[in-house]
Formats: C-alpha cells, sequence, structure tokens
C-alpha cells in the first residue's frame, strides 16, 4: 500500500490570503501525480497531471509545484476566494490512482 | 458530451445483504475505476475494467466484484455487507486502461446497518 500523504489536514484562509499545502508521495517508481479539487455533494475535478520534476502548472490562481527527488508536491492558492473552499486531494499515480486523505481548505469571506 | 453518472446516490442496507451500484462511464471511455472513501480517508481503489476485463484490483476482498457492460457502463456488487461497507463509492471513467485522465461521478454514499 502507497503512503501518500497531505498536510495540513484542514486550514481555514481569510479571503484575499494566499495560502499552500503539501503532497509526500514515494520518490522511487515516479510515473505522475494528479491533483483534484472536490467541492461537497459534487465529483472530483481533475485541476493538474504532473509528470516531470520541476513541473510547475497553473490553472487560474490555482498553481503547483513538484519535486520527484524528494517526494513532495505544493499546491498554491494566490488570493483565496470562498469559490476556493473545497477539498483537495492529491494521488500518486501507479497505474491506478493512491489518493491522500485530502486538505479542506475554507475560505472565510 | 455527458459526464460520468452514478446511481443510485444514496441508499441504506442492512448488514448481511447484496448490494449493486451503477456507473455509466464518459461519451467515448472505454475504462471504469471504482473506489471506496470511507470517512476521514482519501478515495481507496477497488478495481478496474477495460474493454470488459478486470484490469487491476487493489486490496479488496472477493466479495466486491463488478461488471462492464459493451457500452462500457458497470457495477459494482458487494455481497455479505458488513458495517465498515458504509462509504461513499466513486466511479472514475477514462479513455484507456491505466489511471491517466480519470473523470469522476458525484458517488454513491451507501450505509450498512
Amino acid at each position: 500500500i502507497l503512503n501518500v500523504e497531505q498536510s495540513p489536514q484542514s486550514l481555514h484562509v481569510q479571503e484575499g490570503d494566499s495560502t499552500n499545502f503539501t503532497c509526500s508521495f514515494p520518490s522511487s517508481n515516479f510515473y505522475a501525480l494528479h491533483w483534484y479539487r472536490w467541492e461537497t455533494a459534487k465529483s472530483p475535478e481533475a485541476l493538474f497531471v504532473m509528470t516531470l520534476n520541476g513541473d510547475e502548472k497553473k490553472k487560474g490562481r490555482i498553481s503547483a509545484t513538484l519535486n520527484t527527488k524528494e517526494g513532495y508536491s505544493y499546491l498554491y492558492i494566490k488570493g483565496s476566494q470562498p469559490e476556493d473552499s473545497a477539498t483537495y486531494l492529491c494521488a500518486f499515480n501507479d497505474y491506478k490512482l493512491s489518493f491522500g486523505a485530502g486538505t479542506t481548505v475554507t475560505v472565510r469571506a | 458530451e455527458t459526464g460520468v453518472t452514478q446511481s443510485p446516490t444514496h441508499l441504506i442496507k442492512t448488514r448481511g445483504q447484496q448490494v449493486t451500484l451503477r456507473c455509466s462511464s464518459q461519451s467515448g471511455h472505454n475504462t471504469v475505476s471504482w473506489y471506496q472513501q470511507a470517512l476521514g480517508q482519501g478515495p481507496q481503489f477497488i478495481f478496474q475494467y477495460y474493454r470488459e476485463e478486470e484490469n487491476g484490483r487493489g486490496n479488496f476482498p472477493p466479495r466486491f466484484s463488478g461488471l462492464q457492460f459493451p457500452n462500457y457502463s458497470s457495477e459494482l456488487n458487494v455481497n455479505a455487507l458488513e458495517l465498515d461497507d458504509s462509504a461513499l463509492y466513486l466511479c472514475a471513467s477514462s479513455l484507456s486502461g491505466g489511471a491517466y485522465e480519470q473523470y469522476f461521478g458525484p458517488g454513491t454514499r451507501l450505509t450498512v446497518t
């Protein structure tokens, strides 16, 4: 069973503030790392698929970086808005997705 | 383009019963993966079906079984339900086997009493 860990488990952010959180994964036999955003009562939505060491991806105010040698990825939210409130899941791809438990972000207006 | 749909949305079963959950894959996708999300955990891989054949299985007992139909929709069957089977069950479809670019449905919430 692959150990994919996310921290913190939850965080509260004031509207307009920026934040970031971490996903750690095994550094050996790396293929890809996925980030999903999951709002309550909706389907998980794919944000990024990251494959190369040093990858940086951006979608609007959300961006992610990848370090495969040390086995971690950061997800950043710049200028948080209430609509960014969701659980953010990372998943290590070893032909199947092995998910972390997620970081739940609550943005206070 | 129709997304991934799952039915039912919620259901309640009694310990020892059997349950069938259904998933319709996104148009053009031939692969369906099933995941179980227990409270406080990330989704756990149950199994994957690719072109009607099982294509990988996670650490779940044989009482978890599945099917994929010629139209690539899929069923997850769980026999002899246990209290610990209470969870959200997600399905995800993709264009080919493996884990690349999976698109998720909203899930079925199963409660076992």
